[in-house]
C-alpha cells in the first residue's frame, strides 16, 4: 500500500514566526487533505488540495502531485495553531484514505 | 444532525466484554470511514463503508473486530472480546464520497 511520510515530527515555534510543513507520499493518489488537530482532539479539515495552491488566512497548501509531495505554510504562527498537523491521501486503486503519522506543532508566546 | 455524532463519548469496559460504538454520519454523506488512534500516535485505518458495502476491510485488526451500516447511515464497530491493547480513540469520518472528510469526536474506549 501507499506509504505517506511527514516532516519534521515535531516542531516548536515562537508566537509570530512561519513555518512549513511537509508531505511526502509513495505512489499517485486521486487526492490529498490537510488535517490540524487540536489539544482536544477534534480534527478539522484544513484543505482539500489535490494539487496546485490553495490559501486560507495564514495558512496556504501545495500539492506537487507529479513530485508526489504537498507543503504546509503557516505565517505569523498563534498559539491556537498548537496541535497535530496530518496530511491525509486518497489512493488511486481504493477509495480508502491513508494518514501520514503527523506533525506536533508547539507554538509558544 | 449539524456534524457526525458518535456514540458513547467514552467507555470503560473490562477485559473479555463486547462493545459497540456508534457512528451517526453527516445527512446525505455516502462514504463513512472508521480509525483507531492510539495515544500520541496517527490515525490508522479500520474500515471503510460506501453507502452500505464495505470494499476494504483490510484494516480491521483481528477477527474480533466488525463493522456494519445499515440504510447508508449509521454505522457500528463491534469489538468482542476486548483486549488491554483495543484501548484507543474510535474516530468515524463521513463524506459525500469524496473529499473532504468530516470527523466526529471520537469513542475513547478504555479496557481494564
Amino acid at each position: 500500500g501507499i506509504q505517506v511520510e511527514q516532516s519534521p515530527p515535531d516542531l516548536i515555534l515562537q508566537e509570530g514566526a512561519n513555518s512549513t510543513l511537509r508531505c511526502n507520499f509513495s505512489d499517485s493518489v486521486n487526492n490529498l487533505q490537510w488535517f490540524h488537530q487540536n489539544p482536544w482532539g477534534q480534527l478539522i479539515n484544513l484543505f482539500y488540495i489535490p494539487s496546485g495552491t490553495k490559501q486560507n488566512g495564514r495558512l496556504s497548501a501545495t500539492t506537487v502531485a507529479t513530485e508526489r509531495y504537498s507543503l504546509l505554510y503557516i505565517s505569523s504562527s498563534q498559539t491556537t495553531d498548537s496541535g497535530v498537523y496530518f496530511c491525509a491521501v486518497e489512493e488511486t486503486s481504493y477509495d480508502k484514505v491513508i494518514f501520514g503519522p503527523g506533525t506536533s506543532l508547539s507554538v509558544i508566546p | 444532525g449539524a456534524g457526525v455524532s458518535q456514540s458513547p463519548s467514552n467507555k470503560v469496559t473490562e477485559k473479555g466484554k463486547d462493545v459497540e460504538l456508534r457512528c451517526d454520519p453527516i445527512s446525505g454523506h455516502t462514504a463513512l470511514y472508521w480509525y483507531r488512534q492510539s495515544l500520541g500516535q496517527g490515525l490508522e485505518f479500520l474500515i471503510y463503508f460506501q453507502g452500505n458495502s464495505a470494499p476494504d476491510k483490510s484494516g480491521l485488526p483481528s477477527d474480533r473486530f466488525s463493522a456494519e451500516r445499515t440504510g447508508g447511515s449509521v454505522s457500528t464497530l463491534t469489538i468482542q472480546r476486548t483486549q488491554q491493547e483495543d484501548s484507543a480513540v474510535y474516530l468515524c469520518a463521513s463524506s459525500f464520497g469524496r473529499p473532504p472528510l468530516h470527523f466526529g469526536n471520537g469513542t475513547r474506549l478504555t479496557v481494564t
